[in-house]
Formats: C-alpha cells, sequence, structure tokens
C-alpha cells in the first residue's frame, strides 16, 4: 500500500531564516506531488505541483520554492520565511489511471510558526 | 471565483444519516464532482467522487441531480469521528489540480 510522509511535524522558526520540508511517498512510482498551505481558519491553497523529477509548476508567487530530486520526494524551501509564511503545510500525492482520475491523497501535515 | 456552494455548518446526530448539499449550478459536462473531507488538524481526506452517475462506495454515497447542477453526500451512520469539513470541488476531467473552497463543517454529536 502507499505511504506518504510528512517531517518535521511541527516547526517553530524565527523571521528571516530558512526552511527545509521534506515529503517522500512510499509504494508507487511516478506520482503527481503537490504542496498545499492552509493558513489558520482558511481554505487550501495549492502552492506548487510536479508531475515529473525536475518539472515543478507554480500556483501562486511567494516566497517559496519546491524541488524534486527524487521521483518521490518533494521538497519545498524557503531562503528567508516571513510572518505570512505560517501555516499548515501539505503534501499530496496521485497517480494518473485509465479513467484519468486523480484523486490527490494527503500527509500528515507540517505546522509551521514563524515567530 | 467559486465553483461550488455549501452550507457553513450544519449538526448531526450519531447512528442518523448525514445529509450534505451542494451546489455546483455552471459545472460543466467535462467536470466531476468530488467530496474530501479533513479532520481538524489532519490533512484531507478522499471520500467520493462522479461525474453524472450516483456513486456508493465504503464510506459514503454520492447522489447527483440529473441535470448535475447540484449533489449530496451522504453519510449513512454518522460516527462522532466523522466530525470535520467536508469539501465538495468540481474538476475538469483531466485536471490535476484541486480547488478547496470553505467546505461545510459538520458535527457529529451524541
Amino acid at each position: 500500500s502507499q505511504t506518504i510522509h510528512q517531517w518535521p511535524a511541527t516547526l517553530v522558526q524565527p523571521v528571516g531564516s530558512p526552511l527545509s520540508l521534506e515529503c517522500t511517498v512510499e509504494g508507487t512510482s511516478n506520482p503527481n506531488l503537490y504542496w498545499y498551505r492552509q493558513a489558520a481558519g482558511r481554505g487550501l491553497q495549492l502552492l506548487f505541483y510536479s508531475v515529473g523529477i525536475g518539472q515543478i509548476s507554480s500556483e501562486v508567487p511567494q516566497n517559496l520554492s519546491a524541488s524534486r530530486p527524487q521521483d518521490r520526494q518533494f521538497i519545498l524551501s524557503s531562503k528567508k520565511l516571513l510572518l505570512s509564511d505560517s501555516g499548515f503545510y501539505l503534501c499530496a500525492w496521485s497517480v494518473v489511471m485509465p479513467t484519468r482520475r486523480y484523486e490527490q491523497y494527503f500527509g500528515p501535515g507540517t505546522r509551521l510558526t514563524v515567530t | 471565483d467559486a465553483k461550488t456552494t455549501q452550507p457553513t455548518s450544519m449538526d448531526c446526530a450519531e447512528g442518523r444519516a448525514a445529509n450534505l448539499p451542494c451546489n455546483h449550478s455552471t459545472i460543466s459536462g467535462n467536470e466531476y464532482v468530488y467530496w474530501y473531507r479533513q479532520i481538524h488538524s489532519q490533512g484531507p481526506q478522499y471520500i467520493i467522487h462522479g461525474l453524472k452517475n450516483n456513486e456508493t462506495n465504503e464510506m459514503a454515497s454520492l447522489i447527483i441531480t440529473e441535470d448535475r447542477k447540484s449533489s449530496t453526500l451522504i453519510l449513512p451512520h454518522a460516527t462522532l469521528r466523522d466530525t470535520a469539513v467536508y469539501y465538495c470541488i468540481v474538476r475538469v476531467i483531466g485536471d490535476y489540480k484541486l480547488s478547496f473552497g470553505a467546505g461545510t463543517t459538520v458535527t457529529v454529536r451524541a
């Protein structure tokens, strides 16, 4: 069965510090990978998605970047965190089914607080 | 530019069926209806999806009206663990992006 891991689970970082969040998927090959952010009391916002190694699409301009160095690894980074980067960060994966279904399966999330 | 409209919140008695409505009056012929839920402090969980026929799986049933302008997610026997925010999403066939709105906060009470 497929499993998605995210770490760390919680993180408190000062403004201006760097960020690296990691997501890995087990039990599947060539998944689509996604990074979402959920600000407090808000809905989920898609930040990045990737359909393959080194292929990253950004949905919104921001202080963050993403990379996919391996097939099942997705990394979210920032060089200098802002207060507005606080939120709940979720990684998700999906595969292309013969019927072109793209159900997404989410990881446990990382709760980031920028102070 | 919301494609779906859902009630903000609803309560349900434990053991009873929970019927969650969703309006998607501008849905086009190549858009599926998807339902996800998010239990507090967890990632969203896929529940079910459909195009025009009613669907049922181990978690829920999805009833789509004939004109496809609205749908209802049915949790047949709600439990306290079904307390969550439920999201109704329409998505174009072949588009792998999901757009989450505010959803419906469902509270199951003992």
